[in-house]
Parts: structure tokens; sequence; C-alpha cells
């Protein structure tokens, strides 16, 4: 059973400019949730995923954050018109429903805005 | 509103001590569960442990501990005979309900061991 994916790894953009992260969640693990981590702080909860229907979004999820799970497979999440702030380690996690719940984390990607 | 508290940023013991990491958490919620997750110095997060809040039984794998005191509000862990290879982040997290919801983190303990 593969971890939880996540692409780029790395990622580096100018500000201003959009960026979009996929996340490929566990085979069969119906929620999928976006965290971002900043250094030397924990993970801060941004969405999450029921299949294909968001269920939460967090007031860190600003308008120029997007993410979507189309098909209630992978999801991506979008930012628009990067600012430095945004800087960050992106997270995904999923997990399974009626399961024992542990959210997997995938590797994160990290993005640089200059 | 959930938090959860590490006041301890960083730890550094030598090899073979033990070492106990504190968590403190708050919430108004009766049913919540807690966790503990490791980071590494590669990035990812493993899962250690989950217990709900109404398990106060303490447990036991291997090197690792876990003390559950609703009383103190506390869920803290204990990494006996420490080796070099626990050398990571630690980071304590609750959520709601039946634990399938969003994770509030702490900020995280830093552990080194020391050889």
């Amino acid at each position: 059973d593969t971890g939880v994916s996540q692409d780029p790894r790395h990622k580096i953009t100018k500000r201003g400019q959009n960026v979009t992260f996929r996340c490929d969640p566990i085979s069969e693990h119906n929620r999928l949730y976006w965290y971002r981590q900043t250094l030397g702080q924990g993970p801060e909860f941004l969405t999450y995923f029921q299949n294909e229907a968001q269920l939460e979004k967090s007031r860190l999820l600003s308008d120029r954050f997007s993410a979507e799970r189309p098909k209630g497979s992978f999801s991506t999440l979008e930012i628009q018109r990067t600012e430095q702030g945004d800087s960050a380690m992106y997270l995904c996690a999923s997990s399974a429903e009626g399961g024992s719940y542990e959210q997997y984390f995938g590797p994160g990607t990290r993005l640089t805005v200059t | 509103a959930q938090k959860v508290t590490q006041a301890q940023t960083e730890i550094s013991v030598v090899e073979k001590e033990d070492v106990t990491l504190d968590c403190v958490y708050e919430t108004r919620d009766t049913t919540y569960y807690l966790f503990w997750y490791k980071q590494p110095p590669s990035g990812e997060l493993v899962f250690l442990i989950r217990r709900n809040s109404f398990d106060e039984q303490n447990e036991i794998s291997g090197r690792y501990s876990w003390n559950f005191q609703k009383s103190t509000s506390s869920f803290n862990f204990t990494i006996t005979a420490s080796q070099v290879v626990d050398s990571a982040v630690y980071f304590c997290a609750l959520t709601r309900n039946f634990g399938n919801e969003k994770l509030t983190f702490g900020t995280g303990t830093r552990l080194t061991i020391i050889p």
C-alpha cells in the first residue's frame, strides 16, 4: 500500500505568480486534509474533504487559496497571486472513514516565494 | 476552541537516558482524540499513537510510553533508553469527536539525542 504522495516536492516562484500543488492520498482513504507548516511551528489546518465534498475551510484560507478534489481521489491546492508570506511547507494527509482515523501525511511541498 | 501546548521547545539528552515530552491540551469537547506525531529531519510526519478521551489507560509500545491524565489535561510521552534515531521534532495534536476531523497541533518539541 503506497503512502500519501505530493507533487512537486519543492517549488520556487516569484511573488504574484500562481502555483498549484497536487496530493494523491492512500487509496480508499476518503478523507483528505491540507495543512501548512512554517519554520518552527506545528502544522496548521487549511481545509479537508470527504470524498469530493469540502467540509471545512480555515480562516487561514484566504480568497487566493482554492482546493479541489474533483473525483474524490487526488486533490489540488492552488494559490493565486503568491505573496512572500505564503512561503511554507504544504502538507497533505489522508484518513479512512470508519477506520482508526489516524491521518497519514505525505512528504509535503515546500514553497518559496521570492 | 482547542489548544495544545508543548512548553518544551528543545530538549537534549545523552543516548540511553530516558526523556519525557510534555503535552497539555484545552478543549470544551467531551469526546476528543489525542495524537503524537514524529517529524524526523526528512520532514515527513509519522503517526505514533492515538488515544481517545474515554481511555485513560497508559500505553507502552517498546521503548515508547504515553501517560494520559484527564484531570490535568495532559498527554505526556516518554522514551526509555533513548537512541540517536529518536532525534526529531515531536508534535502533540488534538481533534474533536471521533478523530477524523482537523488536527490542532502544538508547536512541537525538538529532541536531540547526543551519542
